[in-house]
């Protein structure tokens, strides 16, 4: 099955500093990756995805870019704000299929 | 975007005792759903997938007769936790899809259970 790797566990960055959190898959089936802001206590929210035909995409602040050869895939959060504080989550779907496997979690802590 | 709509927020009951979670669609139909578990700081592990009108697929080490899903129509499906012990006190949350295709999937606000 999907295993999927995902690092730092955390993350501190100053205002204004870019983040980038880094994931790494194992199943080359996989072709759905999206990434998940969870806030303590409340639900995930989708933040950005990406599939598998695509390297790159960029909503605003925050891109992704995927590297299927090497089967990795970053978030890239530029211009950071306190309110971007937060644990965010990657995932993946193995192709023809909802069952999505999420990473560990990166904490990111934005200070001021 | 779809609203996934999970009841009770937060349950307290005592060990040996039952408690159901529901996790409903509130405006699509969901035909998959998924029940996670998601311990303090750390991932949300899935522990089964199911199918309006068909029986649950649980993941390796989820015991099904501890763990009851019941995915009864398109938009609702309940999670029991039978005989509860404070072991199984955790977050409990539930996603659902409107496509077997992968998709976005919509995340219920979550369940915390506290057994005591």
């Amino acid at each position: 099955g999907e295993n999927v790797e995902q690092h730092p566990s955390t993350l501190s960055v100053q205002e204004g500093d870019s983040a980038v959190i880094k994931c790494t898959y194992s199943d080359s089936a996989s072709n759905y990756f999206p990434w998940y802001k969870q806030e303590l206590g409340k639900r995930p929210q989708l933040i950005i995805d990406i599939r598998s035909n695509v390297g790159e995409k960029k909503d605003q602040r925050i891109a992704v870019t995927l590297n299927k050869t090497a089967k990795h895939f970053s978030l890239h959060i530029t211009e950071t704000q306190p309110e971007d504080s937060a644990v965010y989550f990657c995932a993946a779907n193995p192709y023809n299929n909802n069952d999505m496997r999420f990473g560990a979690g990166t904490r990111l802590t934005v200070k001021p | 975007g779809a609203v996934v709509s999970q009841h009770p927020s937060w349950v307290i009951c005592k060990s040996g005792t039952s408690v159901k979670i529901e996790c409903r669609s509130l405006d699509f139909q969901a035909t998959t759903m998924f029940w996670y578990r998601q311990f303090p700081k750390q991932s949300l592990m899935l522990m089964a997938t199911s199918n309006e009108g068909s029986k649950a697929t649980y993941e390796q080490g989820v015991e099904k007769d501890k763990f009851l899903i019941n995915h009864a129509s398109l938009t609702l499906s309940t999670l029991t936790v039978t005989s509860a012990h404070p072991e199984d006190s955790s977050f409990y949350i539930c996603s659902a899809t409107d496509s077997p295709m992968n998709t976005e999937a919509f995340f219920g606000q979550g369940t915390r259970l506290t057994v005591v």
